[in-house]
């Protein structure tokens, strides 16, 4: 029973390096989402999506892009990593519905130097 | 834009002993669910509990329970008979009626539970 799956658990970029966070759900969830986590922040939203095909940003989406060629796959591109991308970053699932429960990751956390 | 503010950085409880964590929304809907997530040091999310603001009931769930003042935009979390194991990062999280599922996070309050 996997649940959402985040690769990888930590790593650490170079200015202007680029990277995919992988994140994958084996629940048949719908919706998908990508969040960071700064400290004293709380989570915002980078980028979401509510189908294979469908994408939209968040909060916080520059710097970042998405693809969902699959229901159970949503893996998050960097291009040309900054210091201002340092967090953690959390990928979650849920079914459509309004009070269903997100389903989260373990976290990647991110240190660009 | 709804926003959701949790005012208290970090608390502190002792064992066994009763504590309750603040959070404040603000919203113009009238239908949102409002949730209640623990992020012990393994960095994962768990729910908590769960309100949907149309029950004026509060929920329950064992040790936790919250406060659901609607008018005020309030929703606070009571952990009775606090444990070690409580010791975590909580994050108040509001959901909207829009069809996206997106939840929109507090800052956290850090609770640390005393033996």
């Amino acid at each position: 029973n996997a649940g959402v799956t985040q690769t990888p658990k930590f790593r650490i970029l170079k200015i202007g390096q680029s990277m995919t966070l992988q994140c994958a759900q084996d629940m048949n969830h719908n919706y998908m989402y990508w969040y960071r986590q700064d400290p004293g922040m709380g989570l915002k939203l980078i980028y979401y999506s509510v189908g294979a095909g469908i994408t939209d940003k968040g909060e916080v989406p520059n710097g970042y892009n998405v693809s969902r060629s699959t229901t159970e796959d949503f893996p998050l591109r960097l291009e040309l990593a900054a210091p201002s991308q340092t967090s953690v970053y959390f990928c979650a699932s849920s079914r459509a519905g309004q009070g269903v429960e997100a389903f989260f990751g373990q976290g990647t956390r991110l240190t660009v130097v | 834009a709804q926003t959701v503010t949790q005012s208290q950085p970090e608390m502190s409880v002792q064992e066994a002993e009763t504590v309750t964590l603040s959070c404040t929304y603000d919203t113009s809907e009238s239908d949102y669910y409002l949730f209640w997530y623990k992020q012990p040091p393994s960095r994962q999310m768990i729910l908590v509990i769960r309100q949907e603001a149309y029950k004026q009931q509060n929920a329950t769930e064992n040790r936790f329970s919250v406060n659901f003042q609607k008018a005020a935009k309030s929703f606070s979390l009571k952990i009775s008979d606090s444990q070690l194991g409580d010791a975590a990062m909580y994050f108040c999280a509001y959901r909207g009626p829009s069809n996206t599922g997106k939840l929109i996070f507090g800052q956290g309050t850090t609770l640390q539970v005393k033996p």
